[in-house]
């Protein structure tokens, strides 16, 4: 049983561009989270989704943010007009039904901005 | 104020010693208490998970919940240099995940 998926690994994008992060769950889970991680800070919630709804965004900045967790594929959380304040390490959780508060995390995409 | 507060540390301890993390909280609301362990450019995994108060063993590592004083806390039994992680305290009352920053903990041989 494969863990949480996240690709790329690393992502290096020039201002102004977008970043597309994936995140493929854990196999029976249907919930995904994404968090953002500055360097020697701890985890920002960002969004809670289910497939093909979206429970809570109160952690997404309003604009140039946003994610989906369509009923076949990865989550993705994308993010259009890259500024160098977006750089950090994006991770991505996901957990059972039911079992909402154990959360298993993938290994992250550490976004560049350059 | 944030709702959970973790001191940052670094927090150093050479190996074999008890070593004692903590957290304190503000909303009365939350059940759920857990301990993460990250490692540097990891993804942060889940050690101790507890509901309410009380404790719990695993091995080499206890958690403890104090509900009232509104603190947790987890203890590393003998430990090693392998244990040289961030350790983030994380609580909910419903699913969203409240985290604390991360102690930095090194065990120096």
């Amino acid at each position: 049983n494969a863990g949480v998926m996240q690709n790329p690994r690393h992502l290096v994008r020039r201002r102004g561009q977008e970043a597309r992060l994936r995140c493929s769950p854990m196999k029976g889970h249907s919930h995904v989270y994404w968090y953002r991680q500055l360097p020697e800070e701890g985890l920002k919630f960002m969004v809670y989704l289910q497939k093909e709804n979206i429970i809570d965004e109160s952690g997404m900045p309003k604009e140039r943010f946003s994610a989906e967790f369509p009923k076949e594929g990865p989550s993705i959380l994308r993010i259009q007009q890259v500024v160098r304040g977006d750089s950090a390490a994006y991770f991505c959780a996901s957990s059972p039904p039911a079992r909402n508060t154990e959360a298993f995390f993938g290994q992250g995409t550490r976004l560049t901005v350059v | 104020q944030k709702e959970v507060e973790q001191d940052p540390g670094p927090l150093s301890v050479p190996e074999g010693a008890i070593v004692s993390l903590n957290c304190t909280y503000s909303n009365s609301a939350f059940q759920y208490f857990m301990w993460y362990r990250q490692y540097s450019r990891k993804g942060p995994e889940l050690l101790m998970y507890t509901y309410s108060s009380g404790n719990k063993e695993d091995g080499r590592f206890t958690a403890q919940v104090d509900k009232s004083s509104k603190y947790i806390s987890l203890f590393i039994r003998d430990s090693q240099p392998s244990d040289s992680a961030t350790y983030l305290c994380a609580m909910s009352g419903d699913y969203q995940l409240i985290w604390g920053a991360g102690t930095k903990l090194i065990i120096k041989p």
